[in-house]
């Protein structure tokens, strides 16, 4: 059962315009969501997370937004750059008090940025 | 700051061979060890965490198992290997304060043939 969904695998977007990923989660204990990138034969570099008791963070280019009663968050990213082409995952995780649970992750999502 | 190791890069291991990866963090103290795999086409699977010496957790049963000798160091093993047991390991650690923010070796391309 997959708790964290990334419907899309991929996602081409053109240079400078906003790029939207997508992601849905099932268990309603979480309450904490990350979103990490990852270039191949690289580990996943943290990007930005929100907390539930919030509907939107931003830092830069990128903006998370979540929907509690729909059980869905998104990424933006603007604009988008040639840099920006890799895999995004979306994460997610219960008790944000400070558990040492890991984290749930989505598949991921291939975005590539076309000139 | 702080900086998380793992080795080898690659590894290319027969069928039925043991295995043994390292994982270690350097600039913190006491941190909350994990180990995941990403398969062909899949999410990263979340295999084993630690919060401290000694002291293993394993989410999926698995030819796998994990030891933490050291604060700062998590070592995944097995004792004959799988085909199924390739994939893309990744050793990750938290902060003491912000628990969920996990942060990622380079992670190691397994191999078993």
């Amino acid at each position: 059962d997959q708790q964290v969904k990334q419907n899309s695998p991929s996602l081409s977007v053109q240079e400078g315009r906003i790029s939207i990923l997508n992601c849905d989660y099932t268990n309603s204990m979480f309450d904490y969501f990350l979103w990490y990138k990852k270039y191949p034969a690289e580990g996943p570099t943290f990007l930005i997370s929100i907390s539930s008791i919030k509907d939107k963070n931003e830092d830069g280019r990128f903006t998370v937004f979540l929907n509690k009663s729909a059980k869905h968050l998104s990424l933006h990213i603007v604009p988008s750059q040639p840099g920006d082409s890799a895999v995004y995952f979306c994460a997610a995780s219960a008790n944000s008090g400070g558990g040492a649970d890991g984290l749930t992750f989505g598949k991921g999502t291939h975005l590539i940025i076309q000139p | 700051s702080q900086t998380i190791h793992q080795w080898p890069a690659t590894l290319v291991q027969p069928v039925g061979s043991p295995l043994s990866l390292e994982c270690t963090v350097e600039g913190t103290s006491n941190p909350n060890l994990y180990w995941y795999r990403q398969a062909a086409g899949r999410g990263l699977q979340l295999l084993f965490y630690s919060v401290g010496i000694g002291q293993i957790s394993s989410e999926v049963p698995q030819n796998l198992s994990a030891s933490r000798p050291q604060d700062r160091q998590f070592i995944l093993s097995s004792k004959k290997l799988l085909l199924s047991d390739s994939g893309f390991y990744l050793c990750a650690w938290t902060r003491g304060v912000a628990k969920n923010i996990q942060y990622f070796g380079a992670g190691t391309r397994l191999s078993v043939l």
